[in-house]
């Protein structure tokens, strides 16, 4: 089974400034990888993903992340932040052709005024 | 992607009962998941369900604790078997999306006491 790491547990930060989630994954061979969001009480809604192609995909409400396979690292950024961002935010990673997602522990993100 | 309805939404459970949590899916899918989702903590894959066929446990998790049910191609259940505080938690289910992923429900937030 895959492992993932979120470096990152908590992560405060201010309306309007970027912030960076990390995330790394342990596996050598060919993988999907996947961003979700849990906003307060609610379900995960997928933000984004990558299955091939180019490296950098980006989500409709200005979220990107970078395939990085050397590293085998799965970042996701935003440049500027709202306070509707506040939520936790999963990394999860499935080898191609295996159903079965691996989730990281999860990174809180809180946005102040 | 599919839309999946998922109920109840949350409920108080006494220990020593049992729960059935529903899964309905508007499209038709070969495989549902369910995924258990601890305070705190990230999920884990508690089993596959394919219709037709018994459901596939992840290690750590049973079928007498946690039968499920896969009468057709649209919906499954899940249940939680003589339930201690232990078993409080979020329990989803998921399906592949269309293009690539998977959607998740909303989620059946459980508390016993």
């Amino acid at each position: 089974a895959q492992s993932v790491t979120q470096l990152d547990s908590q992560v405060p930060v201010f309306e309007e400034a970027p912030v960076e989630l990390r995330c790394n994954y342990s596996s050598s061979v060919s993988v999907y990888l996947f961003w979700y969001v849990q906003y307060p009480n609610q379900g995960l809604q997928l933000l984004l993903k990558y299955l091939s192609g180019s490296t950098l995909v980006e989500s409709i409400n200005g979220f990107e992340a970078e395939f990085n396979k050397s590293q085998t690292s799965f970042h996701l950024r935003k440049p500027s932040v709202h306070i509707s961002d506040t939520a936790e935010y999963f990394c999860a990673v499935s080898q191609i052709n295996d159903y079965k997602l691996s989730f990281g522990a999860g990174t809180t993100v809180t946005v102040r005024a | 992607s599919a839309v999946i309805s998922q109920k109840p939404s949350r409920d108080i459970c006494q220990r020593g009962t049992s729960l059935t949590i529903q899964c309905q899916v508007d499209s038709q899918v070969t495989m549902m998941f369910w995924y258990r989702q601890q305070p705190g903590q990230s999920l884990t894959l508690i089993a596959t369900a394919n219709q037709g066929s018994e459901a596939t446990y992840e290690s750590g998790f049973v079928i007498d604790k946690f039968p499920i049910s896969r009468p057709n191609l649209t919906f499954s259940t899940l249940t939680v078997s003589n339930m201690s505080p232990e078993d409080s938690s979020i329990y989803l289910c998921s399906v592949e999306a269309t293009g690539g992923g998977y959607t998740f429900g909303s989620g059946t937030r459980l508390t016993v006491v």
